[in-house]
C-alpha cells in the first residue's frame, strides 16, 4: 500500500498565480479530506469529500479555493488567485469508514506564495 | 461545530519521565477519540485511539483514557525516550459526521 500521495510537495509561486494540489487516497478509502497547517492557526479542516461528493466546505477560506474529486482515486485543490496569505502546508488525508475511522495522512505540500 | 482544547500547549520531561496530555471537547456526542504525532517537517500519524464506549487502551507505552461525562480525554506517555519528542494532537470525532476537530497540538521535548 503506497499509502496517500500527494504532489507536489514543494510548491513556490508568485502571487496572482494559480496553483494546483492533487491528491490519491488510499485504495478503498471512501472519506477524503484536505487541511491546512500553519503556526498560527494550527490543522484546519478545508473540505471533505464522502465517496467523491463535497459533503462540508465551510472551512474553504474564500472563492478563491476551489476543491474536486472527479472519482475515487484523485482530488485536487485549486487556489486561483494565490495570495502570500495562502503559505502553508496543505495535507490531503483520508479514511473508510469502518471499526478502525482513522485518518491516513500524506505527506503534504509545502505552499510558498511570493 | 466542535470546540477542542488541548493542554499544556509545550510540555518539557526529562527522559524516563511520564507524561500527561489532556484534552477536553464540547460536543457530548463525541464518539471516536484520537491521537497523532506529528514529528518536525513530516506528516500527522494516528498512534492511538478509543471509542465511545471504552474508558481506557493501552498500547505499550502510550495509553488513552476517556472521561464521556466531564467530556475530555488524555494522553499518556510512559517511560519517555527522545524520539517521543513530537506535536501532539487530540482530534475527537463529532457524533454526525467523520470530521475530526483537531487541537492546537502539544510540543513534547524529551531531555537525554
Amino acid at each position: 500500500d503506497a499509502g496517500v500521495i500527494q504532489s507536489p510537495r514543494h510548491e513556490v509561486t508568485e502571487m496572482g498565480q494559480e496553483v494546483t494540489l492533487r491528491c490519491k487516497p488510499i485504495s478503498g478509502h471512501n472519506s477524503l479530506f484536505w487541511y491546512r497547517q500553519t503556526m498560527m492557526r494550527g490543522l484546519e479542516l478545508l473540505i471533505y469529500f464522502n465517496n467523491n461528493v463535497p459533503i462540508d466546505d465551510s472551512g474553504m477560506p474564500e472563492d478563491r479555493f476551489s476543491a474536486k474529486m472527479p472519482n475515487a482515486s484523485f482530488s485536487t485543490l485549486k487556489i486561483q488567485p494565490s495570495e502570500p496569505r495562502d503559505s502553508a502546508v496543505y495535507f490531503c488525508a483520508s479514511t473508510l469508514k469502518g471499526p478502525r475511522d482513522g485518518y491516513t495522512f500524506g505527506s503534504g505540500t509545502r505552499l510558498t506564495v511570493v | 461545530g466542535e470546540n477542542v482544547e488541548q493542554h499544556p500547549s509545550t510540555l518539557s520531561v526529562q527522559e524516563g519521565d511520564s507524561a500527561v496530555i489532556k484534552c477536553t471537547y464540547s460536543d457530548s456526542a463525541s464518539n471516536y477519540f484520537p491521537w497523532y504525532k506529528q514529528e518536525l517537517g513530516k506528516r500527522p500519524q494516528l498512534i492511538i485511539d478509543i471509542r465511545s464506549n471504552v474508558g481506557e487502551k493501552k498500547d505499550q507505552r502510550i495509553a488513552v483514557t476517556l472521561n464521556k461525562t466531564a467530556k475530555h480525554f488524555s494522553l499518556h506517555i510512559t517511560e519517555t525516550q527522545p524520539e517521543d519528542s513530537a506535536v501532539y494532537f487530540c482530534a475527537p470525532r463529532g457524533g454526525s459526521n467523520y470530521k475530526l476537530t483537531f487541537g492546537k497540538g502539544t510540543l513534547l521535548t524529551v531531555n537525554p
